[in-house]
């Protein structure tokens, strides 16, 4: 499968400012990766879908303008939290994906703390 | 749309016995897939075993074994001769169209096993 880096692994901000995630696919050209949040003990939330080139599609209850995509390139897509508050605090998590019985190959996550 | 259900939110198994994690689904669509996906501490999720739902023989890596029954929808994991690196949260999941274009990812909400030594 696919190999996917995730930088930074933690972050910790402060309330008010802006974050950004990077993934990375090192051997595959990712037309499309996918952005997940995940809370404590809890299941994977689709966030987002990022294409390449194009804009990327939000999940119903998403945020656009806090949640800022961008997939300029076969090999990276970033993730911007803006205006970060604590209630963004979470685990989140990109992939990915192969197509059909490939599934998805999921970077090792970002720790985001808003203090 | 498609649902994934996990219905034992825990689970706990001896050392080197067999365990079975349970997993029902939802699609009205003809060509998906399924996956365990495994989710240790460290929080990297792994693929663990996947089935093309059009496939009739269950899959099968190693000690990971799958029950794939299409008619019932479920698709369950069993472990045998589990090890304590096998304790970790694990998601069954749902590759399919959902209706639109493209594939989404659909994950249940987990099953976390302990491995009592």
């Amino acid at each position: 499968g696919a190999v996917v880096s995730q930088h930074p692994s933690r972050v910790i901000c402060k309330s008010g400012t802006s974050v950004k995630i990077e993934c990375r696919s090192l051997d595959f050209q990712a037309t499309t990766m996918f952005w997940y949040r995940q809370f404590p003990k809890q299941s994977l939330m689709l966030m987002a879908t990022s294409n390449e080139g194009s804009k990327a599609t939000y999940e119903q209850g998403v945020e656009k303008d806090k949640f800022l995509i961008n997939h300029a390139s076969l090999t990276l897509s970033t993730l911007t939290v803006t205006s970060a508050h604590p209630e963004d605090s979470s685990f989140y998590i990109c992939s990915v994906a192969q197509g059909g019985p490939y599934g998805y190959t999921f970077g090792s996550g970002t720790r985001l703390t808003v203090v | 749309a498609q649902t994934v259900t996990q219905s034992q939110p825990e689970m706990s198994v001896q050392e080197a016995e067999t365990v079975t994690l349970s997993c029902t689904y939802d699609t009205s669509e003809s060509d998906y897939y399924l996956f365990w996906y495994k989710q240790p501490p460290s929080r990297q999720m792994i693929l663990v075993i996947r089935q093309e739902a059009y496939k009739q023989q269950n899959a099968t890596e190693n000690r990971f074994s799958v029950n794939f029954q299409k008619a019932a929808k479920s698709f369950s994991l069993k472990i045998s001769d589990s090890q304590l690196g096998d304790a970790a949260m694990y998601f069954c999941a749902l590759l399919g169209r959902s209706g639109g274009s493209n594939y989404k990812l659909t994950f249940g909400k987990g099953t976390l096993l302990t491995v009592n030594p």
